[in-house]
């Protein structure tokens, strides 16, 4: 049973520039929720998709934007990047109704330079 | 809003010793998850242990346990029988039950780091 996957697992980009990170849930999880931690930190939550819709959002700007798939996969977009966007992205499933705790994913490195 | 706050940000254990990590938590809600995650350098965040607030009796797992203390907003967690495999950092996460459409979002503290030495 595949777990949470994300793509890349690093990635370099300069300050000014978008990047777009992937996630492929669970199987059988309907729910993704993005976390940026930074080093030394615990994770932060950025925001939740369901249904293809967000559905909670945490203290974070518009830079931030994301999307969910009839297949239940999620994109994170961060726009005109900023050195403190440089982070660990962790990617987070589960299905609503569950109660339970959620599945993560390995993470995306991103480098801001 | 819901904090979590980890007051120890490093922690030691001889191997096969016990160790309690520590964590305390703030929310107004009375009905609500406690987690410990355990993220090795693989950067994967694990689950541990899962506490229900509503439940009185302490969640335990093989070789981990925790002690709940509601009205403290207390909630450690406890490894016996320490393992090399067990060296991670180790997250307190709080979750707020789900509302409709929405799933309960989580909140973490800074994380301990756990040395295991042999």
């Amino acid at each position: 049973d595949a777990g949470v996957t994300q793509s890349p697992t690093h990635l370099i980009k300069t300050r000014g520039q978008q990047v777009t990170l992937r996630c492929s849930p669970k199987s059988g999880h309907d729910t993704v929720s993005w976390y940026q931690q930074a080093l030394g930190q615990g994770p932060q939550f950025i925001f939740q998709y369901y249904e293809e819709e967000e559905r909670q959002r945490g203290n974070f700007p518009d830079r931030f934007s994301g999307h969910q798939f009839p297949n239940y996969s999620s994109e994170l977009n961060v726009n005109a990047l900023l050195l403190g966007d440089s982070a660990l992205y962790l990617c987070a499933s589960s299905f609503l109704g569950a109660g339970s705790g959620y599945t993560f994913g390995s993470g995306t490195r991103l480098t801001v330079v | 809003a819901q904090t979590v706050t980890q007051s120890q940000p490093e922690m030691s254990v001889q191997e096969a010793e016990t160790v309690t990590l520590s964590c305390t938590y703030d929310t107004s809600e009375s009905d609500y998850y406690l987690f410990w995650y355990k993220q090795p350098p693989s950067r994967q965040m694990i689950l541990v242990i899962r506490q229900e607030a509503y439940k009185q009796q302490n969640a335990t797992e093989n070789r981990f346990s925790v002690n709940f203390q509601k009205a403290a907003k207390s909630f450690s967690l406890k490894i016996s029988d320490s393992q090399l495999g067990d060296a991670a950092m180790y997250f307190c996460a709080y979750r707020n039950r789900d509302r409709g459409s929405t799933l309960g979002r989580l909140y973490f503290g800074r994380g301990t780091q756990l040395t295991v030495w042999p």
